[in-house]
């Protein structure tokens, strides 16, 4: 059983255009949620992460935002580039000390010039 | 900037043969994660170390041990290899968690995996 759900499982968007990945989590103990990019071959790489006690974050063209009565949040990347085709990783883990990370099942994201 | 640093890169085994995986963490991280992805699929989280004791267990099969090392760096011990170990395996490392800002959860940074084949 997936414990974090993501979608869409791929995801085409045209340069200049907005990439929205969403996910959604069942454990309430979770609170920590990492997205990590993932080109082929390299290991995955954090973007952006955000705790619950805030509803939104922004990193240059990659916001996060978090509903926690929906236990639900999601990736939102600015201004599509074709070198932000990668496979997109939401992450989740509860911050007592046992920081194993459970991801999602990815989106593959391509962005057509 | 250091990285984590995983060897080797790729490795080719047949059934039943043992296998070892080495993973060095950055400096000064006391934390290291091992994660399995198969092909098409997401990591998922075998085991984990903070100062040489395991801290945390996954999915890791009876048949793989691991341990941390003095130096901080960790080993992966994989014996009876079955084909379905085929994946690429990763290391994370990061600070632990008497370190970290309270409240503040230390990221995990991950290493170029090794790319396991089984024959």
């Amino acid at each position: 059983q997936q414990q974090v759900k993501q979608s869409p499982q791929s995801l085409i968007v045209q340069k200049g255009g907005i990439s929205i990945i969403n996910c959604a989590y069942e454990n309430t103990a979770f609170d920590y949620f990492p997205w990590y990019q993932q080109f082929p071959g390299k290991g995955p790489a954090l973007l952006i992460a955000i705790r619950p006690d805030v509803s939104e974050k922004k990193e240059g063209r990659f916001t996060i935002s978090f509903n926690k009565s929906a236990k639900q949040f999601s990736l939102h990347i600015m201004d599509s580039q074709p070198g932000d085709s990668a496979t997109y990783f939401c992450a989740a883990s509860m911050d007592t000390g046992r920081r194993a990370l459970t991801f999602g099942s990815g989106t593959r994201l391509q962005v057509q010039p | 900037a250091a990285g984590v640093i995983q060897s080797p890169r790729h490795l080719i085994k047949e059934k039943r043969e043992t296998a070892t995986l080495k993973c060095y963490p950055i400096p000064r991280h006391d934390t290291v994660y091992w994660y399995q992805q198969g092909p098409g699929q997401d990591p998922q989280f075998l085991i984990s170390f903070y100062e040489k004791m395991q801290s945390d267990k996954g999915s890791i099969p009876d048949r793989f041990s691991a341990q941390q090392f003095s130096d901080y760096h960790s080993e992966l011990n994989m014996s009876s290899l079955e084909l379905g170990d085929s994946a690429l395996y990763f290391c994370a490392s990061s600070l632990g968690p008497e370190i970290s800002i309270a409240g503040v959860q230390e990221t995990q940074y991950f290493g170029p995996g090794t790319r396991l084949l089984v024959l």
